[in-house]
Order: C-alpha cells, then sequence, then structure tokens
C-alpha cells in the first residue's frame, strides 16, 4: 500500500522561503517509471502542478515558478523535498505531494492528504 | 504553459448521462496520450478516475468514460449518481516544459 504524508510549516511570511518534505512508504523512488510530484491547490481553485522528480533524478519544473522552485529526493530515506522561494500571499494553498508510475500512464494514483501554507506577515 | 479549458459548471438528474470538456492544444491534449481525469470532493484530495485518455484504474466504476479527438479530451459519466456530485479535473502532459498541466476545472451537480 502506497502511503504519502507532506510535513512543513502551516504559516510562513513573505519573502521566506518554503521547505516542505514528502515522506512516502510502499514503493521505492528507484524503480523505473516512477517518480514524485507536488501540486498545490488555492483555496477555491484550480490544482496546479509545480515540479516532479523521476526515479532516475531528472527534474521537471513549472515554467512560470521554475526560477523559484528546487525538488529533490533522498532515495534512502524515502522523501521527496520540494523548496519555493520569495513567497508572495498569492502562494497560499494546499500543498499536494503525490506518486506517478508509467504504469498508470504518469496519472497520480496515489496523493498525501495535503498540507495547508498560508503566506502571510 | 496555461491551463486546460474546462466548463465550470455541469449540472444533470440522477440517472442521466454528462459529459465534460477538457480542450488544450497540440502541444498538451492533441499531442500526447497521457491525458487522465481526476474527481475531487471538496476538503478531500483529488482520485484518478482516467488514465491515458480511456483507461480506468482498478475499483473505479465502469460509469466513467474517457476519450479524445483533436486537442479536445472528454469525460462522460452515464447513470448519475448523487455520490458523483465533485470537482472534475482533467491533466495532460504537455510541451516544452514536459510537466503536466491541469484544466480550469468543472463543478458536477447532480439535481
Amino acid at each position: 500500500q502506497i502511503t504519502l504524508k507532506e510535513s512543513g510549516p502551516t504559516l510562513v511570511k513573505p519573502t521566506q522561503t518554503l521547505t516542505l518534505t514528502c515522506s512516502f512508504s510502499g514503493f521505492s523512488l528507484s524503480t523505473r517509471g516512477v517518480g514524485v510530484g507536488w501540486i498545490r491547490q488555492p483555496p477555491g481553485k484550480a490544482l496546479e502542478w509545480l515540479a516532479l522528480i523521476y526515479w532516475d533524478d531528472d527534474k521537471r519544473y513549472s515554467p512560470s515558478l521554475k526560477s523559484r522552485l528546487t525538488i529533490t529526493k533522498d532515495t534512502s530515506k524515502n522523501q521527496v523535498v520540494l523548496t519555493l522561494t520569495n513567497l508572495d500571499p498569492v502562494d497560499t494553498a494546499t500543498y499536494f505531494c503525490a506518486h506517478i508510475t508509467s504504469q498508470l500512464g504518469f496519472g497520480v494514483d496515489c496523493w498525501g492528504q495535503g498540507t495547508l501554507v498560508t503566506v502571510s506577515s | 504553459q496555461s491551463a486546460l479549458t474546462q466548463p465550470a459548471s455541469v449540472s444533470e438528474s440522477p440517472g442521466q448521462s454528462i459529459t465534460i470538456s477538457c480542450t488544450g492544444t497540440s502541444s498538451d491534449v492533441g499531442g500526447y496520450k497521457y491525458v487522465s481525469w481526476y474527481q475531487q470532493h471538496p476538503g478531500k484530495a483529488p482520485k484518478l478516475i482516467i488514465y491515458e485518455v480511456s483507461n480506468r484504474p482498478s475499483g473505479v466504476s465502469n460509469r466513467f468514460s474517457g476519450s479524445k479527438s483533436g486537442n479536445t479530451a472528454s469525460l462522460t459519466i452515464s447513470g448519475l449518481q448523487a455520490e458523483d456530485e465533485a470537482d472534475y479535473y482533467c491533466s495532460s502532459y504537455t510541451t516544452p516544459s514536459t510537466l503536466f498541466v491541469f484544466g480550469t476545472g468543472t463543478k458536477v451537480t447532480v439535481l
């Protein structure tokens, strides 16, 4: 059974850097065809892909946020970390960690519960 | 990359069928088979209901079906039930970012 859980601060100030950790179990991020990504959803708004890291350490970023995002993985700890710099109140959202696999057409078949991050002074 | 375009809302009576469209470009929906659909109930994480345009993950009702024509993908829900009331999002692989992009979302109301 695959599980993912997000952890990190719930309140951050504008201009600060957000660091979120996705801790997962039930799969290995060294398995070919597997990836872990981050998706966010502002209150009452649509989902937005942020970043994705594949089993081979290939990384993909949202073009609009690429300069502010970094995604890394620690396969031995079963963790993926996302950093987002220079926060603004518009970054207030629920941040989801997501598992994808080529076996399901890279659809997100498992999601974390999400963590609400509020950006406010 | 711009979000894929979906109708904001769709309403129908129980037992009827609805179709939700998802319009993109040749750089996303029209160019790749990696189109998926998600169902999201309020306060919950989304759930994958369709992958690779028309495939259902194990355990997903066969009342959900997907298709694609050109730059537009579609999700059809047949035999609408009260539990189908939720937000629905499409998603597609997209270039040049080689990431994925979501649709604008559709709120389905069962009358």
